[in-house]
């Protein structure tokens, strides 16, 4: 069973649209994650959560929201997408003693 | 500059030879993991490690705090070894700092 999910896999979206990420996990882990992956990059950090209620800035968090409901949801919100935003998006759940993650099979997205 | 820096960026290996792939920290990382993220996109987890070092099958890896730097060996590389490895560090509260990644090919 996949620990931590994602939905969708695929999403196209257009410029000035609304585009909601959403992630699941089942690990019962505090820490939540989105991370975006660019060729030429390793993934950058967007937005944390250290639980429910809770939500962080990474290290590259303009143009996004985040929304943390429950444990296991951790959502990744584009009010006002653009084409600078495709991407492909990934999901990670964290120990919160460790600092392990543990990462979903990502979403790719393109916003024409 | 980078942070957490991979070498090298990219690599072919014949099957059935090694390898060693490494990371050097401008950060002071307390811990460390190593990740293969293989052709269909997805992203393993390979190691955790404080310092010391850990091996598991055909891989050991290795991290030293005190010089900063973090080693993932691979012996006797098959082909599904194929892949880009990525290293990330933590260096303080929760987030992981992400190296640029050594895309690996193994030939037949």
């Amino acid at each position: 069973e996949a620990a931590v999910t994602q939905s969708p896999r695929n999403k196209v979206a257009v410029t000035g649209g609304k585009v909601t990420l959403s992630c699941n996990q089942t690990n019962n882990h505090n820490n939540m994650y989105w991370y975006r992956q660019d060729t030429g990059h390793g993934l950058r950090l967007i937005h944390y959560s250290y639980g429910a209620g809770s939500t962080e800035k990474g290290d590259i968090p303009d143009g996004y929201k985040a929304s943390r409901p429950s444990q296991e949801n951790f959502s990744l919100i584009l009010e006002l997408a653009t084409p600078s935003q495709t991407s492909v998006y990934f999901c990670a759940s964290g120990d919160g003693l460790s600092l392990e993650q543990y990462f979903g099979p990502g979403t790719r997205l393109t916003v024409l | 500059g980078d942070k957490v820096k991979q070498s090298p960026s990219a690599l072919s290996l014949q099957e059935g030879t090694n390898s060693a792939l490494r990371c050097n920290f401008s950060i002071a990382a307390t811990t460390v993991q190593w990740f293969l993220q293989n052709p269909r996109g997805s992203l393993i987890n390979l190691f955790y490690l404080v310092p010391g070092t850990k091996e598991n099958g055909r891989l050991k890896s290795a991290f030293d705090s005190k010089e900063s730097y973090s080693t993932l060996h691979i012996r006797d590389a098959q082909l599904e070894d194929s892949g880009t490895y990525f290293c990330a560090a933590n260096n303080a509260g929760a987030k992981l700092t992400f190296g640029g990644g050594t895309r690996l090919t193994v030939r037949p």
